[in-house]
């Protein structure tokens, strides 16, 4: 089954404690992306990769890193989470960067 | 001017109903535009996409583009208590080379039995 898979589902930490959401997919797409959604603001992009080490801004990249070493994998890397960036995270994916995006069922993240 | 407005209702319309959804966008070089459904707990999966402007049907699904008003809606036909779910218009600026997808805040629909 072709799918964007996030783990965890859910995770409740603490400030500063770095913390990695990971993401994969299975249909051997070039282009991933990370969105937050929040309510009242909807989804907003924070980072995106056309291909393989290729990763790049989106609009609200301040706080997280990303890496893209192999085509299926896209971690979302918080180095030093705060309550601000309590937040439900999705992956999404597409085979090529203008066609539309498959998403994941998302990441529920609390900083506390 | 925000780039893409969407009313967030919610939306509350009985079994059978049409369901009219509508975003507006500010920026005439978009071009892509797509919308997508969400279930509660889950991801947003696409229903729609269309390049031009024009009426696209899939089903129930009527997805609608007028560029020159730079307004696109979604028709649902004889909604059902399945289609409750929240909608995201979404439009893809292909300037500045980062085909960044731009989101609409989403619109809840609720269909009542």
């Amino acid at each position: 089954e072709a799918q964007v898979t996030q783990n965890p589902r859910y995770l409740i930490t603490v400030t500063g404690k770095k913390l990695t959401v990971t993401c994969s997919q299975n249909m051997n797409h070039e282009y991933m992306s990370w969105y937050r959604q929040d309510p009242g603001l909807g989804l907003r992009q924070i980072y995106y990769s056309m291909n393989v080490e290729v990763t790049d801004k989106g609009d609200v990249p301040e706080g997280y890193k990303v890496s893209r070493k192999e085509k299926r994998n896209f971690p979302l890397i918080l180095e030093s989470p705060s309550p601000n960036q309590t937040s439900l995270y999705f992956c999404a994916s597409s085979l090529l960067r203008n066609q539309p995006q498959h998403f994941g069922d998302g990441t529920r993240l609390s900083i506390l | 001017q925000k780039e893409v407005e969407q009313d967030p209702g919610p939306l509350s319309v009985p079994e059978g109903a049409i369901v009219s959804l509508n975003c507006t966008y500010s920026n005439s070089a978009f071009q892509y535009f797509m919308w997508y459904r969400q279930y509660s707990r889950k991801g947003p999966e696409l229903l729609m996409y269309t390049y031009s402007s024009g009426n696209k049907e899939d089903g129930r699904f009527t997805a609608q583009v007028d560029k020159s008003s730079k307004y696109i809606s979604l028709f649902i036909r004889d909604s059902q208590p399945s289609d409750s779910a929240t909608y995201l218009c979404a439009i893809r600026n292909p300037g500045a080379g980062s085909y960044q997808l731009t989101f609409g805040k989403g619109t809840k629909l609720s269909v009542i039995p």
